[in-house]
Formats: C-alpha cells, structure tokens, sequence
C-alpha cells in the first residue's frame, strides 16, 4: 500500500545552517505529495505540496522537489531561523503521513 | 469560520465511558477527515466524509469508534467504552476539494483525549 518514510528526528542546527529532512515514498500511481509543519502549541499547517514527478513545491524559503526515479520528496531550506523550529510532515496525499521530524534551531 | 474548529482541546476519560468529539470545519468544505496521532507520531487515518456522505472508514480500529456528518458539515467522532490504547490526540482537517485532490488540507488543532 501507499506510504511514507520520513528521516528520524531529532535535528538540531544552528541559525543559518542548511537542513534536509529526507522522505520517501512508496505508491501505486502519482499521488500528491506534501509536507506539513507544527509549530510548538499550534495545530498541522500545510508548508508546501507536489502534484506530479519534477514539481518542486516552495514556501516560506523551503523548496522540495517530487522525484519519481528516487520515490523521494526532500525538503530543504538553505538558511534556518530559530522561528523554524517546529515538526515537519511528509505526507503522501491525505491518508499516509510521516512520523515527524523535530527541528531545533539555536541562536 | 475562518479555520478548523474542534472541541473539546481537551477530554480526561475514565476507562469504559463514551466520549464525543466535535468538529467544525471550514464553511463550504466538502472533504472532511479524522485522525488519530500518537505521541512523536504522525496523524494515522481513520475516516473521511464528502459533504454528508462517509466514504471511507477503514482506518477506524474497532467497531467502538464511529464517526458521523449529518447535515455535511459538522461532524462528530465517538468513541464508546473508551480503552487507555484510545489515548491520542484526534485530529480533523477539510478541505474545498475531493478525495485526492491535491489542494492540501486545513487542520484543526485537535482534541487531546486522555484515558485513565
């Protein structure tokens, strides 16, 4: 069936740092890819979304790229602030989600 | 409304009562869907619903937990006989569009529910 596998937390960086949270994905067909934030108290916020093979979703200077070759959907931002720390989701379509990666960003 | 309403944040449970789970979604969303999310999990999928009608209900782990949407908007989570495994955060989203329909989902900020 349909699922995600999302690189295993915790990440802890320093401001300005680049950061990559891995996913990967198995799936029959070409579902929608997305990626979801938490920020600490609030509830999931969609960050950015894929709908087919080499479209790169971007949002709040995070970009991630649906490769179909790889099954993956990387995010990245090249340059943290501490506001970026929160819990990032990859989730394939509505019915698969990753089990999160806890991003920390230290002044 | 102008997001995801759900109510209560928080539910304490003796273990065996029946509790209920609210959600209001965005006015004039069509998709609606449940979920249950663990400690240091991702949200797990339980059911979702087009406007009234509940199109998919797999995820639901035992016949205690039923889910409803009379009218097509409101919609409620029960859950009956409650076990300390029920012990989640449960969460809603809606979104404008169908199953699928890659618009991406807004979610409410859960009800955390507690069983002793």
């Amino acid at each position: 069936g349909n699922s995600v596998t999302q690189m295993e937390g915790p990440v802890t960086l320093s401001e300005e740092a680049f950061l990559t949270i891995n996913c990967t994905y198995t799936a029959t067909g070409y579902p929608s890819l997305f990626w979801y934030v938490q920020y600490p108290g609030e509830g999931l916020q969609l960050l950015l979304k894929a709908t087919k093979a080499d479209d790169k979703g971007s949002n709040k200077g995070f970009e991630a790229t649906y490769r179909k070759e790889t099954t993956s959907f990387h995010l990245e931002k090249g340059s943290v602030q501490v506001s970026d720390s929160a819990v990032y989701f990859c989730a394939l379509e509505e019915l698969s989600f990753g089990a999160g990666t806890t991003v920390t960003v230290r002044a | 409304g102008a997001g995801v309403s759900q109510s209560p944040r928080y539910k304490v449970a003796k273990r065996g009562q029946d509790v209920a789970l609210r959600c209001d979604p965005i006015s004039g969303h069509v998709s609606l869907f449940w979920y249950q999310q663990a400690l240091g999990q991702g949200p797990e999928f339980l059911t979702y619903f087009q406007n009234e009608a509940q199109l998919d209900k797999s995820g639901l782990p035992s016949d205690r937990f039923f889910a409803e949407r009379p009218e097509g908007s409101v919609s409620t989570l029960k859950i009956q006989r409650t076990q300390q495994e029920d012990s989640a955060v449960y969460l809603c989203a809606s979104s404008i569009g169908t199953q699928g329909n890659a618009y991406g989902y807004t979610f409410g900020s859960g009800t955390r529910l507690t069983v002793v």
